[in-house]
């Protein structure tokens, strides 16, 4: 147990609708990175967030929106979904030594 | 641009033998960090071990061992005495150059490991 939890663990939608994956760090942490697993692309890096504030952005679509609250909790908003957003989606914190440490994940089916 | 290799989609060991999953980067930033992650069936991305650019020993955590070779831009993971619960797709990656902060990764294709009894 990596100390990250995320929820759901399965999501199943249709497309065009929209979701929202939660993820809270481990204890201590302060910073929350948001991947994508998915078959075609691999594993990609989307947005991460330290203390509240956006801190760096890799391949996140328009479509898609973060946030993290004062209780270090984050949020993945996914809209307009479509088809080829069906994938693992990853959050991880990271220690003071600068190790990522994974949630188990959210798998999200579009439909 | 900064990129992880793993040129084995697929292995097999028997039990109890040791096994090598290879791993080369390319990086131009003389400051990084690489690491090793298993992804069992389930999906979890379990944490094995890390080696950063300017550590001068191999890093070693239990069975799991990295075989580091700077000048090659290699980081081989050496798995020894391989267990059935060992049977799991393996990533390396590597710190994106710039982020200091270090929970940037760029991953490679993965490697899938088979154990068998």
């Amino acid at each position: 147990d990596s100390g990250v939890t995320q929820t759901p663990k399965h999501l199943i939608t249709a497309t065009g609708q929209r979701v929202t994956l939660r993820c809270s760090p481990r204890s201590g942490d302060l910073s929350v990175y948001w991947y994508q697993q998915s078959l075609d692309q691999g594993l990609q890096f989307l947005i991460q967030y330290y203390n509240g504030e956006e801190r760096a952005k890799g391949n996140i679509l328009e479509r898609f929106s973060a946030q993290q609250f004062p209780d270090l909790h984050s949020e993945l908003n996914l809209s307009s979904l479509e088809l080829g957003d069906s994938a693992l989606y990853f959050c991880a914190s990271r220690d003071s030594r600068g190790l990522l440490y994974f949630g188990p994940g959210t798998r999200l089916l579009v439909l | 641009a900064q990129k992880i290799t793993q040129t084995q989609p697929g292995m097999f060991v028997q039990e109890k033998e040791a096994v090598t999953l290879d791993c080369t980067y390319d990086t131009s930033d003389p400051s990084y960090g690489l690491f090793w992650y298993k992804q069992p069936s389930s999906g979890e991305m379990i944490f094995l071990i890390y080696q950063g650019s300017y550590d001068q020993q191999n890093a070693t955590e239990g069975r799991y061992s990295l075989n580091f070779q700077k000048a090659r831009k290699s980081a081989n993971l050496v798995i020894s005495a391989s267990q059935l619960g060992d049977s799991a797709m393996y990533f390396c990656a590597m710190r994106e150059a710039g982020d200091n902060q270090g929970g940037k990764l760029i991953f490679g294709q993965g490697t899938e490991l088979s154990v068998k009894p």
